[in-house]
């Protein structure tokens, strides 16, 4: 069992590129979570989705888009990237709502 | 609005020096509060949950405890391998299945 894999594992993008990160579950988990961590912070909440089909904002949505077609997979798209974009992301998903299961992370560095 | 306060921020042990780490929090009805692992380059792992005032959670090592403000995660004779940060996150009821992080403390033991 793989659990969450996410992809690509680090990037580097030019300033203007349209991006996505890729994140699958094999747990069958309803939630999932994208969450950004910044050099000695916690995570902060992008977006989330509590079951297929549906998606919410979380802290820090501004810039970023999500979609959940189905149980496993729910991919973060940046449509512009801008430099305060660079971070290390998360993806996380969750069966009952409350533990989260994360993924290893991307590295993405915007330039 | 949820929030949470990790202090210290860092902490250096030696091998076998007992130490807690403090989790402040305020959140309009407390759902869970939730302690995680985080070992460099990798993503949060679970450590666990308490869901009410007195409850203690024991695994190894580490003990995690509940109060109405804080939560504590007490180290006893720690080892180089507990080297690592330590997450604290709490959901509300009316925020079911989001959880707001701390920034976390980075624990340091030297043998």
């Amino acid at each position: 069992i793989a659990g969450i894999t996410q992809a690509p594992t680090s990037q580097i993008l030019a300033a203007g590129r349209r991006m996505t990160l890729r994140c699958t579950q094999d747990m069958r988990h309803n939630a999932m979570y994208w969450y950004r961590q910044d050099l000695g912070l916690g995570l902060r909440l992008i977006h989330y989705s509590n079951t297929a089909g549906t998606t919410g904002k979380g802290e820090v949505p501004d810039g970023y888009s999500v979609s959940r077609a189905n149980t496993d997979d729910f991919p973060l798209t940046l449509a512009s990237a801008v430099p305060s974009q660079t971070s290390v992301y998360f993806c996380a998903s969750s069966d009952s709502g409350d533990t989260q299961y994360f993924g290893p992370g991307t590295r993405l560095t915007v330039l | 609005e949820d929030q949470v306060t990790q202090s210290p921020e860092a902490l250096r042990l030696q091998e076998g020096e007992s130490s807690s780490l403090n989790c402040s929090y305020t959140v309009s009805g407390l759902r869970g509060l939730f302690w995680y692992r985080q070992d460099p380059g990798k993503g949060p792992e679970f450590l666990f949950t308490l869901y009410s005032a007195g409850e203690e959670k024991e695994k190894e090592r580490l003990k995690a405890t509940l109060t109405k403000k804080e939560s504590f995660l007490h180290i006893t004779a720690p080892k180089p391998e507990d080297s690592a940060t330590y997450l604290c996150a709490v959901q509300a009821w009316t925020n079911a299945g989001k959880s707001t992080f701390g920034d976390g403390t980075t624990l340091t033991v030297k043998p």
